[in-house]
């Protein structure tokens, strides 16, 4: 049992350049979240979703896209990087029902765009 | 605007030392507050608050909130080295779906020897 992963763990990008990054639960979570996290700032929400097929945007979700194709992976997409995107990515999960408050968070994507 | 504040941001204190850590929040539909822990990665879950003036606690550490001033407080007794880590607090808002947590900028505890 893994939990939430991450891919990559650390990614140097030039100014325009693009990726996705990859987050995979084998907890069976409906919910799955993508964060960001900057010095001085607090982790923010950029997307989440509810389930299969569906996305939302959460607090800062300009200059990111996502999917959720299956259940059990989150994809977060940069299409045009920018500088003020370097920080450190975090994926979570959590069940729906009366536990749903409990995020499980992955171990981080580190991304630097120069 | 949702706004979860923290202090102090950071805290050093020497090992056996009680520390008390702050949160207060400004949200417009309150549903719980969350503490984690974060070590080098990825934060791990403390407690979970919803109801005022019932404490949380387990083994050193325990947490209690007060939705009258709008805040809670994380209390570690007996300080150990491993306890030291960016403790962050979360409030979650009642969106009828998912748990959205807007987080505060967390506090930095160091425990010395």
């Amino acid at each position: 049992n893994a939990g939430v992963t991450q891919t990559p763990k650390f990614r140097v990008l030039k100014t325009g350049q693009s990726m996705t990054l990859l987050c995979a639960q084998d907890m069976n979570h409906e919910y799955m979240y993508w964060y960001r996290q900057d010095p001085g700032m607090g982790l923010r929400l950029i997307h989440y979703s509810v389930g299969e097929g569906t996305t939302a945007k959460g607090e800062v979700p300009d200059g990111y896209n996502v999917s959720r194709l299956k259940k059990q992976n989150f994809l977060l997409g940069l299409e045009s990087a920018a500088p003020s995107q370097t920080s450190v990515y975090f994926c979570a999960s959590s069940s729906s029902g009366s536990l749903s408050y409990e995020q499980y968070f992955g171990p981080g994507t580190r991304l630097t765009v120069t | 605007e949702d706004k979860v504040v923290q202090s102090p941001l950071s805290l050093v204190v020497h090992e056996g030392d009680t520390v008390t850590l702050n949160c207060s929040y400004e949200v417009t539909n309150f549903r719980s507050l969350l503490w984690y822990k974060q070590e080098k990665k990825a934060p791990t879950f403390l407690f979970m608050l919803t109801s005022s003036g019932i404490e949380k606690k387990s083994g050193r550490l325990s947490s209690i909130l007060d939705k009258k001033e709008l805040s809670s407080i994380l209390n570690i007794t007996a300080t150990q080295t491993g306890d030291s880590a960016i403790y962050l607090c979360a409030v979650d808002l009642n969106t009828g779906t998912a748990s959205k947590l807007t987080f505060g900028t967390g506090t930095r505890l160091q425990v010395t020897l």
